[in-house]
């Protein structure tokens, strides 16, 4: 069972335009999101993360919102660099009162950005 | 610098061979993660450890093991008796945040 999906696994957009990637989730007890970048052979990397108390999270040329009557949240890069060009996982986790916090990933969008 | 290192970058293996994969990070976190990629996927959680001398199973824990001796180390076993262990590898660890940051990779191939 899919807890995380993210259902376009390409997108492709021109560089200084709006890039948006979507992701849905099924399980309500989820409260903490989070967006993360990855390039082929290396680790992801943490881009920006929301929590269930907000709808929206700002940084820099990315901004997380959050729907959660949907169970819907999405990720925007304004405008897209070519660097940009990777691919983006979303996850989703309950988190515990205490101790290891229990990551689950979408299957991940591929995003280019054409010059 | 602070950070997760895992070695080796690239590793092969031959069918019935145990491996060890090591992910070391000296940014004094208690959380650590070991997870697998495969192609088109997400990632997918195999173990993780909360403090030290203390780990649990994640959702695809069968056919590896973990220890959790020191603070700083994590090393992830790939037994023989993991069906499909080609894939690639990732470490994480998490500190007073609830984010979760990530080592390099470690890209196992079983010969």
């Amino acid at each position: 069972d899919q807890q995380v999906k993210q259902n376009s696994p390409s997108l492709s957009v021109q560089e200084g335009r709006i890039s948006i990637l979507n992701c849905d989730y099924t399980n309500s007890m989820f409260d903490y999101f989070l967006w993360y970048k990855k390039y082929p052979a290396e680790g992801p990397t943490f881009l920006i993360s929301i929590s269930s108390i907000k709808d929206k999270n700002e940084d820099g040329r990315f901004t997380v919102f959050l729907n959660k009557s949907a169970k819907h949240l999405s990720l925007h890069i304004v405008p897209s660099q070519p660097g940009d060009s990777a691919v983006y996982f979303c996850a989703a986790s309950a988190r515990p009162l205490q101790g290891a916090q229990k990551l689950v990933f979408g299957q991940g969008t591929r995003l280019t950005i054409n010059p | 610098d602070g950070g997760i290192t895992q070695s080796p970058k690239y590793l092969f293996r031959k069918e019935g061979q145990n491996v060890t994969l090591s992910c070391e990070q000296n940014l004094n976190h208690d959380a650590m993660y070991w997870y697998r990629q495969d192609p088109g996927q997400g990632l997918r959680l195999i173990y993780y450890s909360q403090i030290v001398n203390d780990f649990q199973k994640g959702d695809i824990a069968e056919g590896y093991s973990v220890s959790r001796e020191k603070k700083e180390s994590f090393p992830l076993t790939v037994t023989s008796a993991q069906k499909n262990p080609t894939a690639f590898y990732l470490c994480a660890s998490t500190g007073w945040t609830d984010t979760q940051y990530f080592g390099p990779g470690t890209r196992l191939t079983v010969l």
